[in-house]
């Protein structure tokens, strides 16, 4: 069972580049979920997909922007790069949305932005 | 609207036992709790999903207190695998959206 699948585990960018993060489930999840992970912070959702066709801002949007493809994929994108951007990013999926379901989390992307 | 967890960072000895608390400002519907060890994804542990509900799983057990906008996460005889840092995350009664509380960090030395 692969789950929640994210590529790459690792990058680097440099400032204004710009690059897609890639998140695949095969659970038939409706929901899928983009987080931001900072020391201190926590865990804090940029977008997320209720179900496949729409897309919402979640927390901190800015400077993201995603696709709901089909409902197996939801890929995050960052059109140009800033060193507040480096990060942690974790893709997760749920059932039928967060109220009484739990999330099932992929590996995470290390990304750095210098 | 991201829960406040208390405390941030415990270290216990093997067979202690913790308490980590969450709390919101606003009336929740719902409250989850997950584990992340280090360099690893976040997993599940358990969702409340009704004010007062109790829910345990194996020595971790966890309460809902719907009149105080609370969760508290109880580790009873903890053991060195409960090593790691413990988010709640909420669903309030208003919204459908999920917000993760800072996280605690737990560790465990023999």
């Amino acid at each position: 069972n692969a789950g929640v699948t994210q590529t790459p585990k690792f990058q680097v960018l440099k400032t204004g580049q710009s690059m897609t993060l890639q998140c695949a489930q095969d659970m038939n999840h409706n929901s899928m979920y983009w987080y931001r992970q900072d020391p201190g912070m926590g865990l804090r959702l940029i977008y997320y997909s209720a179900s496949e066709g729409t897309t919402d801002k979640g927390e901190v949007p800015n400077g993201y922007n995603v696709s709901r493809l089909n409902k197996r994929e939801f890929s995050l994108r960052l059109e140009s790069a800033a060193p507040s951007q480096t990060s942690v990013y974790f893709c997760a999926s749920s059932e039928i949305g967060y109220s009484n379901t739990e999330a099932f989390f992929g590996q995470g992307t290390r990304l750095t932005v210098v | 609207q991201q829960p406040v967890q208390s405390p941030q960072a415990v270290i216990l000895r093997e067979g202690e036992d913790a308490v980590i608390n969450c709390s919101s400002s606003k009336a929740l519907y719902s409250v989850h709790w997950y584990r992340q060890k280090h360099g690893e994804a976040p997993v599940f542990l358990m969702i409340l999903l009704k004010g007062g509900e109790q829910k345990g799983h194996d020595k971790i057990s966890a309460s809902f207190n719907e009149k105080k906008q609370q969760s508290s996460l109880y580790l009873t005889a903890s053991q060195l695998s409960y090593s790691g840092t413990y988010f709640c995350g909420t669903v309030t009664n208003t919204g459908n959206q999920f917000y993760f509380g800072t996280g605690t960090s737990l560790t465990v030395i023999p």
